[in-house]
Parts: structure tokens; sequence; C-alpha cells
């Protein structure tokens, strides 16, 4: 079974502009969990959709949006980039009711 | 609100040495507890545990959970320098939480030869 895979892998952007990632889960998988991992806070929840709904929602701001198409797959998006927003971005994919299996990640610059 | 706590945050040691690695939680509702191994890329799996007292193996890893005392450890044993890595802990809350993993801080481990 193929892992779950995340594009871009790499995204260098400027503040203000917005951005999209892209999450595709472990086949079967219905579930999708982001998060954001940085130095100074560790990994941290964003959302988490199954069966294209979002069913948990972290504490970020509204800039931060996704949504979950009909096959699974997943998209994040970031509008009004800032600095802070320089992170590593995972998801994650379960079947919703074991654990949680993490993609390479995308990383991305805020210049 | 929930919490995870790692300790020590890092550690260096020899091969050959055993480490054990410290989680505790504050968590309502505790569903289960996760440790993932991060190097330079996404977590990978470790251990989920959910009951408490009953230890699981992996090769020189194990890990055990007390839910009475809200901790997990993670031991390695026999260290190798591929085991340096960070390690993350993780606990899964309440059932209306599915899909959310809190995270501690992670123990950076650095074996050295």
């Amino acid at each position: 079974k193929a892992g779950v895979t995340q594009t871009p892998r790499y995204l260098i952007k400027t503040r203000g502009q917005q951005v999209t990632l892209s999450c595709s889960p472990i086949s079967g998988h219905r579930s999708v969990s982001w998060y954001q991992q940085t130095p100074g806070q560790g990994l941290q929840f964003l959302f988490e959709y199954f069966s294209e709904t979002q069913r948990n929602k972290g504490n970020f701001p509204g800039r931060f949006s996704g949504r979950q198409f009909s096959n699974s797959r997943s998209e994040m998006n970031v509008s009004t980039l800032e600095l802070g927003d320089s992170a590593l971005y995972l998801c994650a994919s379960s079947s919703g009711t074991e654990t949680q299996y993490f993609g390479p990640g995308t990383r991305l610059l805020v210049l | 609100e929930d919490k995870v706590v790692q300790s020590p945050l890092s550690l260096v040691v020899h091969e050959g040495d055993t480490v054990t690695l410290n989680c505790s939680y504050e968590v309502t509702n505790f569903r289960s507890l996760l440790w993932y191994k991060q190097e330079k890329k996404a977590p990978t799996f470790l251990f989920m545990l959910t009951s408490s007292g009953i230890e699981k193996k992996s090769g020189r890893l194990s890990s055990i959970l007390d839910k009475k005392e809200l901790f997990s450890i993670l031991n390695i044993t026999a260290t190798q320098t591929g085991d340096s890595a960070v390690y993350l802990c993780a606990v899964e809350g309440r059932r209306s939480n599915t899909g959310k993993l809190i995270f501690g801080q992670g123990t950076t481990l650095q074996v050295k030869p």
C-alpha cells in the first residue's frame, strides 16, 4: 500500500500571499488530519476531515482552512501569509478508528 | 486544557546504553497514547497504548502505559546510532475529538558511537 503523499514538498512564498497544500491519504483511509510543526511550538493540530466534513478544529486563525474531496484527498489553504506561518505542515491519515500515519510534510518558508 | 509533557527534552548517550523516555499527560476522557519517532522527516509510528500495564514491544523498543498515574515510558535497550531522533508522545482524548492528537514537545535523543 502506498503511504501518505503530500505536495509540494517545499514552498517559498512572500508575506501576504496565499498557499494551498495537498495531501493524499493511504488508500481506504477516510480521515485526514493536518498539523503544523515549528521549533518553538512543536506539533500542533490544525483540523481533521472525515468523509468530506470537518470533524475537529484546533486553535488556529481563520486564515487556515481546509477541505476534503470525495476521494478523501485533502487540501489546506493559508491566506494572507505571515512570517510566523513558516513551518513544516504534516498531514496524517487514518481509517478513522486506528492510529494516524504521517506524510513526508510540506516545508513552507514565508519571506 | 489537555496537555502532554515529555522528559527529558534531550538526552545524549553512547551506543549500547539503555534509555528511558517519559511522557505524562492530562487529557479529558483518555482514549489512547501514541509514540512516534521523527528523524529529518515525518513522524513514524512506533506504538499505540490503550490499556494500563500491558507492555508493547518491537525489537529493542518497548513501551508501557499507567492510566492511574497518567504516564507512559518508552524504553530503548542496546541503543544504536540509528536510534538518534526526536521521540514524540501524543495523546488522543474523548471520542468527539477523534483525529486530534495532542503532542508533547518531544525528546531529542543523540546516540554517540
